[in-house]
């Protein structure tokens, strides 16, 4: 029971680096999507997919991009990292986007930009 | 522009007691509600939804109530358990997009013995 799978859990990137959030999701979900958590900020949804090929943004896309060329795999790209992107980020999926709105969440990965 | 918002940080309660989360929300186009859970280093889980249509929904322990009217929803936990504790997040989407989510900022919740 993998469910949604993230990595890394851990990083640490110096400002200007770039790096991919791999999120791999085994339930045969239409509906991904991409969240950071930040202090007194709650969950912000950053992109989301609603299936393959198929990607849009959030209420905070700047400084990120997202591909979907599988059902399975929705990573998170940051191009051009800044210490204000450091958060904890949460991939999630659903069977889809108007489904019930009951998400499955990974465990999240947490990145610090120095 | 916070749409939903829980305005205490943090709560406690002694076990065997009521727990009661609130939530307010101010798009008046938010259709369905949920609450999350979120145990440290863990991803959220879900834990009881309601729809628009109703004023009330109850899971075992867990009541969510919706009052449209004041746009206001609240989470009552009865009785209150040690395991209980975790942060709790309401959220909110709008017709047709059950899945995308705006969540509120999180009640940390302590049940103490």
């Amino acid at each position: 029971n993998a469910g949604v799978t993230q990595t890394p859990k851990f990083q640490v990137l110096k400002t200007g680096q770039s790096m991919t959030l791999q999120c791999a999701q085994d339930m045969n979900h239409e509906y991904m999507s991409w969240y950071r958590q930040d202090p007194g900020m709650g969950l912000r949804l950053i992109h989301y997919s609603v299936g393959a090929g198929i990607t849009d943004q959030g209420e905070v896309p700047n400084g990120y991009n997202v591909s979907r060329s599988t059902t399975e795999d929705f990573p998170l790209r940051l191009l051009s990292a800044a210490p204000s992107q450091t958060s904890v980020y949460f991939c999630a999926s659903s069977p889809g986007l108007a489904n019930t709105g009951e998400l499955f969440f990974g465990e999240g990965s947490r990145l610090t930009v120095l | 522009d916070q749409q939903v918002k829980q305005n205490s940080p943090s709560l406690s309660v002694q076990e065997g007691r009521i727990s009661i989360l609130n939530c307010d929300y101010t798009n008046s186009m938010f259709d369905y509600f949920l609450w999350y859970k979120k145990y440290p280093a863990e991803g959220p889980t879900f834990l009881i939804s309601i729809s628009s249509i109703k004023d009330k929904n109850e899971d075992g322990r867990f009541t969510v109530f919706l009052n449209k009217s004041a746009k206001h929803l609240s989470l009552h936990i009865v009785p209150s358990q040690p395991g209980d504790s975790a942060v709790y997040f309401c959220a909110a989407s709008e017709p047709g997009t059950a899945s995308k989510l705006t969540f509120g900022t999180g009640t940390r919740l302590q049940v103490t013995l």
